[in-house]
């Protein structure tokens, strides 16, 4: 079955620690996002992909980095400058811009600061 | 500047009423893209229909059907029939344009959580 993984779905940090989140899609899309979720708000965006090695900052992308090294795979780092980091983190993925070509989303990993 | 608004935080419908959850947008790019995902209490996010701008028809899915006024740039979802599992949080999103390099970013509104009472 194609679609998008998330690993791990929750996710313990203590405070000035990193954490990588995981996100891998078989789907054969170029692109990649990665977004966050605060309780009763919608998702912003963090960091996106198009091709291999090369990523866009997007609204909210102080605190975090990421990287594109397979297409398949974008992971998302948190590092400790990121002053708020609980929230649940979604990853997505799509074709290019152009027509209907709707993101497909992973189950999410909730994270939390301890 | 907000670009997507979602006035209503909760709305409740009885079961196998039809229900209309708004949403307005603000773009200046003639070219842009109107989506809409369910996100159910399990959090993953689920796309249910696509309006573009320069679509002459409203779009529909199954139960689901998109009120696009252009003019008003509102694009409200309708559900039909409403069942017991369209309980959720629901996201209208956009996308501008064609991005330079074909980025299909998406901006969402704050969402609106539906309840459907038997």
């Amino acid at each position: 079955d194609g679609g998008i993984t998330q690993s791990p779905k929750y996710l313990f940090r203590k405070e000035g620690q990193n954490v990588t989140l995981s996100c891998e899609q078989n789907l054969n899309h170029d692109a990649m996002y990665w977004y966050r979720q605060d309780p009763g708000q919608g998702l912003r965006l963090i960091y996106y992909s198009q091709i291999v090695n090369d990523f866009q900052k997007g609204d909210i992308a102080e605190g975090y980095s990421v990287s594109r090294e397979k297409k398949e795979s974008f992971p998302l780092t948190v590092t400790s400058a990121q002053k708020n980091p609980t929230a649940f983190y979604l990853c997505a993925s799509s074709m290019l811009a152009g027509g209907r070509n709707e993101q497909f989303f992973g189950p999410g990993t909730r994270l939390t600061v301890l | 500047a907000q670009k997507i608004t979602q006035t209503q935080p909760g709305m409740f419908v009885q079961e196998k009423e039809a229900v209309t959850l708004d949403c307005t947008y603000d773009t200046s790019d003639p070219s842009y893209g109107l989506f809409w995902y369910k996100q159910p209490s399990s959090g993953e996010m689920i796309f249910l229909i696509y309006q573009g701008s320069y679509d002459q028809q409203n779009a529909t899915e199954g139960r689901y059907s998109l009120n696009f006024q252009k003019a008003r740039k509102s694009a409200n979802l309708v559900i039909s029939a409403s069942q017991l599992g369209d309980s959720a949080m629901y996201f209208c999103a956009m996308r501008e344009g064609q991005e330079s390099g074909g980025y299909n970013k998406l901006i969402f509104g704050a969402g609106t959580r539906l309840a459907v009472h038997p």
